[in-house]
């Protein structure tokens, strides 16, 4: 079945660090890629999307690069600000016997310090 | 406009008891789910409903566990005879479109549900 795995954090970082989250997935298809983010207190919101191999999604300074080849969608910011910390959800959604099936990764708890 | 709403927030209910939890999608939106959000884990899938019926019931943990959407609007998840490992945050989501890869979920902000 599919399935994503994803870093297990916290991740701790400084302001202005450079962040990135791993995430890789196996699916039998051709699914499209999710990065989602849950800020404290909030629900969780949609961060970028690909939809295809090479797309890359941005968003808020964050980016993510769809590699069929590696199978990997790792998630990336050059400086991160304290407003960043929160969760990191990265997601697969794939057709699966005519509906889309939305799988989840464990998410990975960033800690952005001043 | 309005997002998914959820409710209650917060629920707190002693062991053995059962619960229902509501979801309100956003209007117009075709395809619903519902997963388990339990510390320390990742969301947990439960179960997705295409209008009023539901493909995929195979993530619902148990037979205490049911759902039911009417009207192809409101969902309601009951969990019946609750027990502690139950405690956790109950997300809904709504997306828009039915067949398309590519469509956002928007969610809900959950219930909190403490079983004691």
């Amino acid at each position: 079945g599919d399935s994503v795995t994803q870093m297990e954090g916290p991740v701790t970082l400084s302001e202005e660090a450079c962040l990135t989250i791993n995430c890789t997935y196996t699916a039998t298809g051709y699914p499209s890629l999710f990065w989602y983010v849950q800020y404290p207190g909030e629900g969780l919101q949609l961060l970028l999307k690909a939809t295809k191999a090479d797309d890359k999604g941005s968003n808020k300074g964050f980016e993510a690069t769809y590699r069929k080849e590696t199978t990997s969608f790792h998630l990336e910011k050059g400086s991160v600000q304290v407003s960043d910390s929160a969760v990191y959800f990265c997601a697969l959604r794939e057709n699966s016997g005519g509906y889309q099936k939305v799988t989840f990764g464990i998410g990975t708890k960033l800690q952005v310090i001043p | 406009g309005a997002g998914v709403s959820q409710s209650p927030s917060n629920k707190v209910t002693e062991k053995g008891k059962d619960v229902e939890l509501r979801c309100d999608p956003i209007s117009g939106h075709t395809a619903l789910y519902w997963y388990r959000q339990s510390l320390g884990q990742g969301l947990e899938f439960l179960i997705y409903f295409q209008g009023n019926s539901a493909p995929d019931k195979s993530g619902l943990p148990s037979d205490r566990f049911s759902a039911e959407r009417t009207g192809g609007s409101v969902s309601t998840l009951t969990i019946q005879r609750t027990q502690q490992e139950d405690s956790a945050v109950y997300l809904c989501a709504s997306s828009p479109q039915f067949g398309a890869p590519q469509e956002t979920q928007y969610f809900g902000p959950g219930t909190r549900l403490l079983v004691l």
